[in-house]
């Protein structure tokens, strides 16, 4: 198992471009879920997905869009990049009651 | 806006002794208190997931203990060791499959 896989690895962008975030776990989990990290923030949830073609806001939604057609794949889109969006995402999966297991990460820069 | 707390926000503590320290988080809206272990350039990984008022978990030199009614976990390290120097995270889940975390606590483990 590959576990829980994210690409790109590291992204840089310009204010006002678009990107999508890819996040693919191969453990048949339900949960998904997106996560950034800030400095002297933590973890900060965006979005989360409890199954295929059912996703729900988390703290800090705003700029970012998910979609779940598939068990497989959670990708999480910036429809058109801030600087505030610079940070490192996190995308994580975990079966019925169980723990999460956290992908790589993907640290963005939006300049 | 849902709070969850954790402190020390860093911690010192010399090679051998035993540390302990808080999350705090609502006591009501409960379904699972998750801990994780979150080194330096790595994902983080979950120590326990609780569900139960007066839950203890144990795994190797940490464990965990919860009370649900007063919102509150300890996270507990004996004969502190090198390799434990991480940053623990402890995240509330509520019914709603929604898990928050709190900002953690930095160990640094002296030799």
């Amino acid at each position: 198992n590959a576990g829980v896989t994210q690409t790109p690895k590291f992204q840089v962008l310009k204010t006002g471009q678009s990107m999508t975030l890819q996040c693919a776990q191969d453990m048949n989990h339900e949960y998904m879920s997106w996560y950034r990290q800030d400095p002297g923030m933590g973890l900060r949830l965006i979005h989360y997905s409890v199954g295929a073609g059912i996703t729900d806001q988390g703290e800090v939604p705003n700029g970012y869009n998910v979609s779940r057609s598939t068990t497989e794949d959670f990708p999480l889109r910036l429809l058109s990049a801030a600087p505030s969006q610079t940070s490192v995402y996190f995308c994580a999966s975990r079966g019925v009651g169980n723990e999460q297991f956290f992908g790589p990460g993907t640290r963005l820069t939006v300049l | 806006i849902l709070n969850v707390e954790q402190s020390p926000q860093s911690l010192h503590v010399q090679e051998g002794d035993s540390t302990n320290f808080t999350c705090s988080f609502p006591s009501s809206n409960f379904y699972a208190l998750h801990w994780y272990r979150w080194e330096t350039a790595k994902s983080p990984e979950a120590l326990f997931v609780m569900t139960l008022n007066g839950d203890e978990k144990k795994k190797g030199r940490i464990s965990a203990t919860l009370n649900t009614k007063e919102g509150y976990s300890y996270l507990y390290i004996k004969g502190s060791q090198p390799e434990d120097s991480a940053t623990y995270l402890c995240a509330f889940e509520s019914p709603d499959d929604k898990i928050i975390f709190g900002k953690g606590t930095r160990l640094h483990i002296l030799p």
